[in-house]
């Protein structure tokens, strides 16, 4: 069966550390992998997108690889602070860019 | 204004009764997607449109639930007979068209609807 994984329900860390966050996929086979932040009672934001012929993309402290043959994706988050602090989705498309398919989250909390 | 709008942000209902989400997209998106997002959990899809092509229906949980799209562009999810399990944040979110090489999602900011 199609199934995401991120790795943890709740990840704590250290302000000043690199938080990773991951995510595994079973039976996709996406063309590209997206990561949004979300805030309590606000919807997703989009933050980075790689495709499935990237190895990795950054944008200011954010990192992302993309691994087709382990089927994962990791996402850093570097010098981390506590307005880090948020839920971190990955969503990869689905059927050919029809729609977009989410993992369940990993509430980062970066502790001062 | 510049995002994807949706209304009411609120709603409580009682049991069995319909109800309406609507959702406006960002000008010239031609993809429309509901999602549903329980206490805690993840987003569940619930239907997609893209342009004058047929939705994929595929995520609706039953035949309580349909969707459509006027002249491409608000949307209005109906849930008929409303049950308790249908309590839930209900997203709405539009993009570009995806032609193949990837495209991001802009969300609203949800209607949280209860059911009691």
């Amino acid at each position: 069966s199609q199934k995401i994984e991120q790795n943890s329900e709740a990840l704590n860390i250290q302000e000043g550390k690199t938080a990773t966050l991951t995510c595994n996929y079973t039976n996709y086979s996406p063309a590209y992998l997206q990561w949004y932040r979300q805030d309590p009672g606000r919807g997703p934001v989009f933050l980075l997108l790689i495709r499935e012929n990237e190895k990795e993309k950054r944008k200011e402290r954010l990192k992302v690889t993309f691994d087709t043959t382990l089927k994962q994706s990791l996402f850093h988050i570097t010098a981390s602070q506590p307005a880090d602090s948020a839920t971190y989705l990955c969503a990869l498309d689905h059927n050919y860019g029809q729609n977009f398919v989410f993992g369940p989250g990993t509430r980062l909390s970066v502790l001062p | 204004g510049a995002g994807v709008s949706q209304s009411p942000s609120n709603k409580v209902t009682e049991k069995g009764k319909d109800v309406e989400l609507r959702c406006d997209p960002i000008s010239g998106h031609t993809a429309l997607y509901w999602y549903r997002q329980s206490l805690g959990q993840g987003l569940e899809f619930l239907i997609y449109f893209q342009g004058n092509s047929a939705p994929d229906k595929s995520g609706l949980p039953s035949d309580r639930f349909s969707a459509e799209r006027t002249g491409g562009s608000v949307s209005t999810l109906t849930i008929q007979r409303t049950q308790q399990e249908d309590s839930a944040v209900y997203l709405c979110a539009s993009s570009l068209e995806d032609r193949g090489w990837g495209t991001e999602a802009f969300f609203g900011q949800g209607t949280r609807l209860t059911v009691v």
